[in-house]
Parts: C-alpha cells; structure tokens; sequence
C-alpha cells in the first residue's frame, strides 16, 4: 500500500530550464509535507516544507505546490543547476503520527 | 549548530549477529526517529521516540529495537540478522516531532554477510 508515490523514476533537464518533479498521495489526512535532495552516500538534505493550510511555498529557487483536492504535490526548481542533480523524495505526514511517508524518489539530472 | 550524527558510518556483520547503531540529534531537538533505506526502496519508517517514550513503530519485526536517552540520544538494535537487513539505517531528528521538519544524518551503512 504505497500511500505517496513518485511515478517518475528519472528526469532530465536542461541547464537553466524548470525541473518539475510530481508527487502523489493517497491518505487524505496527511497535513504536513517535505521534500528532500538525496546525493550517494550522504543521507537526505531537507529542501522545503508546505503545510495543508497552504497551496504554494517558496524558498529562492524552490518552489512547492500543494493541490489537494488532487492529492498532489509538485516542487520546481527554477533555473535547474547541474549540482541540482539527486534523487528527490516527497515525504508526508498525518498529524498526530510522529512519522513520515516516503515515497521511492526521483532521479533528477540536470545537464551542462 | 551540529548536525545529526550517526555512528558508525560503515559496518559489516555475518548472519545471525547483532547490531547497535548510534545517533546524536541535534542540539535541543528531543525527538528522534530511524528509518531504512533499501535499494530502489524508498525510506520506511522504524520508529520514533521523544523524551524517551517510542511514540510510533512501523512494520518492522521485533528483530528491530530502539531506545532514546534522556539527553535525547538514541540507540537502535537488529538481532538475529538477515541477509536482507543490509541496507542504509538513516536517524533524523526534529524540535517537536509533529508537523515539524526532520532533520538527517549521514546514516550507517549495514551489510550483513
């Protein structure tokens, strides 16, 4: 029961061009959601938050959007750097739950 | 402001044996909470603590234990492994714990033999 999916395994993006990564979700009780930027080896950097009380949140080049009547989210990376390119996972949370649901990421490369 | 520290970064063990693996949270953050990376898996929830108290576990067997400290720290334990518990074990810590960002460390690289 994948309750927070990440459809797309790998994205390739053009140097200064917009990376959209997407991610989907089931359980409509989740309120609180993170995005995280994972290179090899290291363990996962925290890039930017939203709360289900908000549908945009925007943090320099980082922008998260938060549809939920759809049950999506999605964050953009304007303009898209080659040291952008990691795997991207979207994680939520129910309150009340202390713990968060991953889902299996994505594959960002962005190319020179 | 240190960040999450994991110890040890690398291990290996055989079949059968026992594992402790160790994690500093951040200074003043009072939960922590352990998760498991697998190959093309995402991360999956092992639980999470907060002043001491295990306040949600996931769907892992009993083989999987932790403990927090009162100074926050925490500690969790694989017995008996298995060849399918090597993987990445990756401690994060947060301020409250609810709706709050977590915060991870490097994690530590288990491989059973």
């Amino acid at each position: 029961d994948q309750q927070v999916k990440q459809n797309s395994p790998s994205l390739s993006v053009q140097e200064g061009r917009i990376s959209i990564l997407n991610c989907d979700y089931t359980n409509s009780m989740f309120d609180y959601f993170l995005w995280y930027k994972k290179y090899p080896a290291e363990g996962p950097t925290f890039l930017i938050s939203i709360s289900s009380i908000k549908d945009k949140n925007e943090d320099g080049r980082f922008t998260v959007f938060l549809n939920k009547s759809a049950k999506h989210l999605s964050l953009h990376i304007v303009p898209s750097q080659p040291g952008d390119s990691a795997v991207y996972f979207c994680a939520a949370s129910e309150g009340g739950t202390y713990k968060y649901i991953f889902g299996t990421g994505t594959r960002l490369k962005v190319l020179a | 402001k240190a960040g999450v520290t994991q110890t040890p970064r690398y291990l290996i063990k055989t079949r059968g044996q026992q594992v402790t693996l160790s994690c500093s949270p951040i200074s003043g953050h009072r939960s922590v909470s352990w998760y498991q990376q697998t190959p093309g898996q995402g991360l999956q929830f092992l639980f999470e603590y907060f002043s001491e108290t295990q306040r949600n576990k996931g769907n892992f067997p009993g083989r999987f234990s932790g403990r927090q400290f009162s100074n926050s720290r925490s500690e969790m334990n694989v017995s008996t492994l298995e060849l399918g518990d090597s993987a990445l074990y990756l401690c994060a810590s947060s301020a409250q714990g609810f709706g709050n960002t977590i915060y991870f460390g490097e994690g530590s690289w288990l491989t059973v033999v």
